[in-house]
């Protein structure tokens, strides 16, 4: 079981850009969510896909999107990228209904 | 809504000594706790979590924590570290669907 992964695990992005990050679950798992680490900080809620459709949405602007395809993995998209969006990105996954979420190991995103 | 307070951002100390990491938790509602771990450039760790019943729970590498509903706190502890334990401590809450509300993280600093 590969876990949780991510990708790519590292980019370099400039102001005003737009970014796609990538995520497939654990296997056997349903649900993904996805977080924002700043510099120094706890990660931050951005929102949950379940079935295809975003179920939780936490307190981020619109810039900030996200897809779930049929086979469960995600795609986090972020349009006119900011200095402050600079930040370790995060996906978990679980199974809908338990308590447990899974961490992969992040996408580092830099805004120049 | 929740929120948690990590007190300390960062406590040293000496190999084989004890260390309590402390964390507070604000919610109208009752929650699942959890403490995760990150080391350097990872995601994270769940290190345990307590969901109900004995409020004394136990995780992985000697880790413990005690729920305290009058305090609401959770402290996480351990008996003796070692060097290999030095990292970022996170304390998490969740009402349910496995979106998590973090701490700002505690830097544990573990030297000989």
């Amino acid at each position: 079981d590969a876990g949780v992964t991510q990708s790519p695990t590292h980019l370099i992005k400039t102001r005003g850009q737009q970014v796609t990050l990538r995520c497939s679950p654990k296997s056997g798992h349903d649900t993904v969510s996805w977080y924002q680490q700043a510099l120094g900080q706890g990660p931050q809620f951005i929102f949950q896909y379940y079935e295809e459709e975003e179920r939780q949405r936490g307190n981020f602007p619109d810039r900030f999107s996200g897809h779930q395809f049929p086979n469960y993995s995600s795609e986090l998209n972020v349009n006119a990228l900011l200095l402050g969006d600079s930040a370790l990105y995060l996906c978990a996954s679980s199974l809908r209904g338990d308590t447990e979420a899974f961490f992969g190991q992040g996408t580092r995103l830099t805004v120049v | 809504a929740q929120s948690v307070t990590q007190l300390d951002s960062q406590v040293p100390v000496f190999e084989e000594a004890p260390v309590e990491l402390r964390c507070n938790y604000s919610s109208s509602v009752s929650v699942y706790l959890f403490w995760y771990v990150q080391y350097p450039n990872q995601g994270l760790q769940l290190l345990l979590k307590y969901l109900s019943g004995s409020t004394l729970v136990k995780g992985i590498n000697g880790f413990e924590a005690e729920f305290n509903k009058s305090q609401t706190s959770f402290h996480l502890r351990k008996p003796s570290v070692h060097i290999s334990d030095t990292a970022e401590y996170f304390c998490a809450v969740s009402s349910g669907y496995s979106t998590l509300t973090f701490g700002k993280g505690t830097m544990l600093l573990v030297s000989p």
